[in-house]
C-alpha cells in the first residue's frame, strides 16, 4: 500500500499572506506527482504534473517544487487571495502503471 | 472550454440494486478513469480504461464493478449489487496522455445507498 501524506490538513491565512504545504510520497519507483486544486462543489482542477527531481513549476502565484530522492513536494502560494480558498490535493504515480494514489489534501481558507 | 460531464449528480438507491453512473469524457482524450471518495476519506482510484479495455484496477474494483464505453462518447461505471459501503462521491476523469497527462475531472456523482 502506497502512503501519500499531506500536511497540514487545514490552514487559515489572511489575504496577502504567502503560504506553503507539503506532500510526502514513497521515494522508490517514482514516475510522476500531480497537484490538483479542488474548490467546493466543483471538479478537481489540475495544477501541475511533475516528473523530474528538482523540477519547479509555476502558474501565476502558485508554484511547486519536487524532491524525488527524499519523497516530498512543496506547493507555494504567494500573496494568498480569497479565491485561492480550496483543497489542494497531491497524487503520486509509480512506474507500475496508471493508478494515482492521493493524499488527504490540505484545505486552505483565505480570510479577506 | 471542453469539460468532463457526469450524470446524475446525485443517485439514491436501495442496497442490492444495480446502478449505472455515466460520464462523457473530453472528446479527443484516450484515457479514462473512475475514482471515488467516501465522506471524510481520501480520493481512491478505481479503474483506468484505454483502447476499450481496462488497463489497471484497484482492489476496490471487484466483480461487482464494471466499466464500459458503449459508444464514442459515454463512459459508464456499473455497480451490480450495491452495498451500504458503496455510498461515496464517484468521479470520472479523462486525459490525453497516460501517467504524465493532466487528468480532467467531472463534477462527480454522489451515490447514496440506503
Amino acid at each position: 500500500i502506497l502512503n501519500v501524506e499531506q500536511s497540514p490538513q487545514s490552514l487559515h491565512v489572511q489575504e496577502g499572506d504567502s503560504t506553503n504545504f507539503t506532500c510526502s510520497f514513497p521515494s522508490s519507483n517514482f514516475y510522476a506527482l500531480h497537484w490538483y486544486r479542488w474548490e467546493t462543489a466543483k471538479s478537481p482542477e489540475a495544477l501541475f504534473v511533475m516528473t523530474l527531481n528538482g523540477d519547479e513549476k509555476k502558474k501565476g502565484r502558485i508554484s511547486a517544487t519536487l524532491n524525488t530522492k527524499e519523497g516530498y513536494s512543496y506547493l507555494y502560494i504567494k500573496g494568498s487571495q480569497p479565491e485561492d480558498s480550496a483543497t489542494y490535493l497531491c497524487a503520486f504515480l509509480n512506474n507500475a502503471g496508471n493508478m494515482l494514489t492521493f493524499g488527504g489534501g490540505t484545505r486552505l481558507m483565505v480570510k479577506p | 472550454e471542453p469539460e468532463v460531464t457526469q450524470t446524475p449528480s446525485h443517485q439514491v438507491t436501495q442496497m442490492g440494486q444495480e446502478v449505472i453512473l455515466r460520464c462523457v469524457p473530453i472528446s479527443n482524450h484516450l484515457y479514462f478513469y473512475w475514482y471515488r471518495q467516501i465522506l471524510g476519506q481520501k480520493v481512491e482510484f478505481l479503474v483506468s480504461f484505454y483502447n476499450n479495455e481496462i488497463s489497471e484496477k484497484s482492489e476496490i474494483f471487484d466483480d461487482q464493478f464494471s466499466v464500459e464505453r458503449p459508444d464514442g462518447s459515454n463512459f459508464t461505471l456499473k455497480i451490480r449489487s450495491t452495498k451500504l459501503e458503496d455510498s461515496a462521491m464517484y468521479f470520472c476523469a479523462s486525459s490525453g496522455l497516460a501517467g504524465v497527462g493532466e487528468q480532467f475531472f467531472g463534477p462527480g456523482t454522489r451515490l447514496t445507498v440506503l
